[in-house]
């Protein structure tokens, strides 16, 4: 079975400052991990993913992962956070093997709010 | 392109009503999802489609229904709106079966039962 947590529901950094959010997951086979953005009353934007390769990744908007396989995470980074970067984010997971009879539906975490204060 | 539509964007029922929720993707994508959005609680799962005429239920499909007669359109039905319910509804879709491909996801319905 796959699963995922982000262990904050919030996380507050001041501009300017790096930004960090965590997400650590769980699966069979070896993951495909995704970061999604949600802005106020809209729907999710996917930032980036990891698929394999190299273990630091770059997407949309100036944000990169990493993903460490002995830690099991795929933490969300920016070095330098904007007031524009707050919003909802989504970590999500695809195990490479599913269940038997199974399909490849991702796991969504339950979303971090990033709160970016002037 | 215009990705993933949905209609209405916002609408509010009275219990025992039903509706249609109505879901548009112009990419060609064979996968279709339904979630619904609670707050604190993530993304949940209501119904998916692997292709046209297939579908199944995910994590929370009582009270609802789909269908997928076509590759673009995938509806989702709520037959006796109750309270629980209330809640903002997200469609989605991604290209094929490849675990890797990203979705993409529609603006949402925000639907309120009274």
């Amino acid at each position: 079975a796959q699963s995922v947590a982000q262990p904050e529901d919030q996380v507050n950094v001041a501009e300017g400052n790096p930004l960090t959010v965590k997400c650590t997951y769980s699966v069979s086979g070896n993951p495909y991990l995704f970061w999604y953005v949600q802005y106020p009353n809209r729907g999710l934007q996917f930032l980036l993913k990891y698929i394999t390769g190299d273990n630091l990744v770059k997407g949309s908007y100036g944000f990169e992962a990493e993903f460490n396989k002995s830690q099991t995470s795929f933490h969300l980074k920016k070095p330098s956070a904007l007031v524009s970067d707050s919003a909802l984010y989504f970590c999500a997971v695809r195990d490479t093997r599913p269940p038997s009879g199974g399909s490849y539906i991702p796991t969504f975490g339950r979303g971090t709010s990033l709160i970016v204060h002037p | 392109n215009a990705g993933v539509t949905q209609t209405p964007k916002f609408r509010i029922l009275k219990i025992g009503q039903s509706m249609t929720l109505q879901c548009t993707q112009d990419m060609n994508h064979n996968y279709m999802y339904w979630y619904r959005q609670d707050p604190g609680m993530g993304l949940k799962l209501i119904y998916y489609s692997v292709g046209a005429g297939i579908t199944d239920k995910g994590e929370v499909p009582n009270g609802y229904n789909v269908s997928r007669s076509t590759t673009e359109d995938f509806p989702l039905r709520l037959e006796l709106a109750a309270p629980s319910q209330t809640s903002v509804y997200f469609c989605a879709s991604s290209l094929d079966s490849s675990s890797y491909n990203e979705q993409f996801f529609g603006p949402g319905t925000r639907l309120t039962v009274l």
